[in-house]
Parts: C-alpha cells; sequence; structure tokens
C-alpha cells in the first residue's frame, strides 16, 4: 500500500521545472506532499482532498486525480532551495494509516 | 504555536539494550504517529497514537511499542536493540486532516 513515486531522482538547472509522480494502487482520500532537506525532519508542502482539485504554493503546485489514485507535484522555475527528497504521503480514509511514498531526490544547480 | 519535540536527540546504544524515546505534539494535536527513516528504507510507519489508543500499527516486531499519555504525549520502547535498529526515529503529530507535522528525530544508534 506504499504509494510509489517517480522519478526516483532528478537533477534540474536552476529555472528549469520538474513533475514529480505519485501513484496508489488503493482509493485514496488524501495526498499530502512533504519536502526533507538532508538532516532534517520532513517539512509538509500542501494537502489535496478526494475531489481532484489543484493547490498551489508560489511556483510549487500539486494535483490529485483520484480516479487514477494519482498525485503529481510541479515545480516550476526550480530554485537552489528547492533541492531535497520529495515524499508523498497518503491516507485512504481520515483516520486511517498514512502511507509515505518511496521519495525522489531532487536536486537543483546553478 | 510550539512545534513537536522529541528527546532524546542523539542516542548510542549497544545491542541488547532497551531505549525509550519521548515525543510531545503540537499543542491540540490528539493523533500521534511514530516513523523509522533509514538511508535503504525511507520513511516507515511504526504507529499511530490517538487519544491514548493505538489505531494503527505498521510492520515491526513486538520489540517497538509504544504508548500515549492523556496530555498527548507519546514514548516509543524499543527493547532488546539489534544493529538494524540503528535510524532516525520520527515522531509527527496531526489534526484529523491527517497532515503529518514532524519533529525533529531521534537519531538511535546501536553499536
Amino acid at each position: 500500500q506504499q504509494p510509489v513515486q517517480s522519478p526516483q531522482a532528478v537533477i534540474l538547472r536552476e529555472g528549469e521545472d520538474a513533475v514529480i509522480n505519485c501513484s496508489s494502487s488503493k482509493a485514496l482520500y488524501s495526498v499530502h506532499w512533504y519536502r526533507q532537506k538532508h538532516g532534517e525532519a520532513p517539512v509538509f508542502l500542501m494537502i489535496l482532498l478526494k475531489g481532484g482539485e489543484q493547490k498551489g504554493h508560489e511556483k510549487i503546485s500539486a494535483s490529485f486525480n483520484e480516479k487514477k489514485q494519482q498525485s503529481s507535484l510541479y515545480l516550476t522555475a526550480s530554485q537552489l532551495s528547492y533541492s531535497g527528497t520529495y515524499f508523498c504521503g497518503t491516507a485512504q480514509n481520515t483516520g486511517n494509516q498514512f502511507y509515505f511514498g518511496t521519495g525522489t531526490s531532487l536536486t537543483v544547480i546553478p | 504555536k510550539a512545534g513537536v519535540t522529541q528527546t532524546p536527540r542523539y542516542l548510542i546504544k549497544t545491542r541488547g539494550q532497551q531505549v525509550t524515546l519521548s515525543c510531545s505534539p503540537i499543542s491540540g494535536h490528539r493523533s500521534v504517529s511514530w516513523y523509522q527513516q533509514t538511508p535503504g528504507q525511507g520513511l516507515q510507519f511504526l504507529f499511530e497514537y490517538f487519544s491514548e489508543t493505538q489505531r494503527n500499527k505498521g510492520n515491526f516486531p513486538g520489540r517497538f511499542s509504544g504508548r500515549q499519555f492523556s496530555n498527548s504525549r507519546s514514548e516509543m520502547n524499543v527493547s532488546t536493540l539489534e544493529l538494524g535498529d540503528s535510524a532516525l526515529y520520527l515522531c509527527a503529530s496531526s489534526l484529523p486532516t491527517d497532515t503529518q507535522y514532524f519533529g525533529p528525530g531521534t537519531r538511535l544508534t546501536v553499536l
């Protein structure tokens, strides 16, 4: 039930865009995105609830396709500070066990 | 609001010993989850407590146990430590939306 993320790793130059995907084999109630920098705890980025909504925060946005149990995280005009490992977290229902994806390592270079 | 706090931040133990880790959630958060993070395995769910009851449990041996107190603070205990238990142990608290707010973690090294 652990969601699968792709790609596993990506290297970008500053200003380039990236897409990180998260897929689950189970119907989802919510998808959460986190970023973890080396040596630090994961930090919450955004939550998407069942309903196919799309959310955004500055140059980072995400979509949730509940029919396909997929979510995508979009990073546009990447900055050096975007480097880190991105995790999606999923829940099939509120109060249910929370599963984290396998992680995507993103490196932004000058 | 103060964030999630975990103590201690670092621990060194030897095989066969036991260890207790502590987590204080964000005020008002009644759910506390514990995760084990290792380079090869990523974030692995240990268990979740809600209102002093274990609500969900991951696939870890019985050596891993936890509890939650009436003030929502939680402790995690690992008995008979093994080398493979060396990891970063993260605690997260959440509201009913399930968004996990993580503490800084406890780095456990088993020698």
